[in-house]
């Protein structure tokens, strides 16, 4: 059974840093891009980030370009992403989703989420 | 940037209804479009992917067809466990973009 499990999310003030990160089970992790997707309270599903199997290519949103890294270690079968320079409108819950190239490109596993706000 | 337009925003219906959610983007994105269900508490599940194809496990009584950029999810006839938001994504470009959902409730 596929399972991704987020953690590291919580509460941090704006100009402040978090690492979000997730572990990934029941498949062969080095095998898929990963992804980063965010939901702000009340609001829709955005795409943060994508990264590569190998790690050699990452894509961001433009609104986290140069404050947020995606990262992965395929030993660990984990994929991280540091935010830093965090504002509130970074303020969202954030899930770690398996990327499936070939078939529509689509996420077809997401995790539970981890909530993160960026408050004072 | 693809822009996505889904309609409507919100839709109430029936057991059993037929209910059909549309979702228009600004340019073609070729078979990168997928639909996915959201429900508080619980992880979004892929339920279409690359325009038309059910994702494992999903019930055949939902369905996507479309082409070029005009979609559509249908619900043949709508089940208790289906009241939940959908949203249809693009993978076509760099940044995939989200529709801004459809939120299905219970009439």
């Amino acid at each position: 059974e596929v399972q991704l499990v987020e953690s590291g999310g919580g509460l941090v003030q704006p100009g402040g840093s978090l690492r979000l990160s997730c572990v990934a089970s029941g498949f062969t992790f080095n095998n898929y891009w990963m992804t980063w997707v965010r939901q702000a309270p009340g609001k829709g599903l955005e795409w943060v980030a994508n990264i590569k199997e190998d790690g050699s290519e990452k894509y961001y949103v433009d609104s986290v370009k140069g404050r947020f890294t995606i990262s992965r270690d395929n030993a660990k079968k984990s994929l991280y992403l540091q935010m830093s320079s965090l504002r509130a409108e970074d303020t969202a819950v954030y899930y770690c989703v398996r990327l499936r190239s070939g078939y529509g490109d689509s996420l077809d596993y997401w995790g539970q989420g981890t909530l993160v706000t960026v408050s004072s | 940037d693809i822009q996505m337009t889904q309609s409507p925003s919100s839709l109430s219906a029936s057991i059993g209804d037929r209910v059909t959610i549309t979702c228009r983007t600004s340019q073609g994105v070729r078979s990168f479009l997928n639909w996915y269900q959201l429900k508080p508490g619980k992880a979004p599940k892929l339920l279409i992917y690359a325009v038309s194809t059910l994702q494992s496990g999903v019930p055949s009584r939902f369905s996507g067809s479309g082409s070029g950029t005009d979609f559509t999810l249908t619900i043949s006839s709508l089940q208790p466990e289906d009241f939940a938001t959908y949203y249809c994504q693009q993978s076509s470009n760099i940044p995939y973009t989200f529709g801004q959902g459809t939120n299905l409730e219970t009439k």
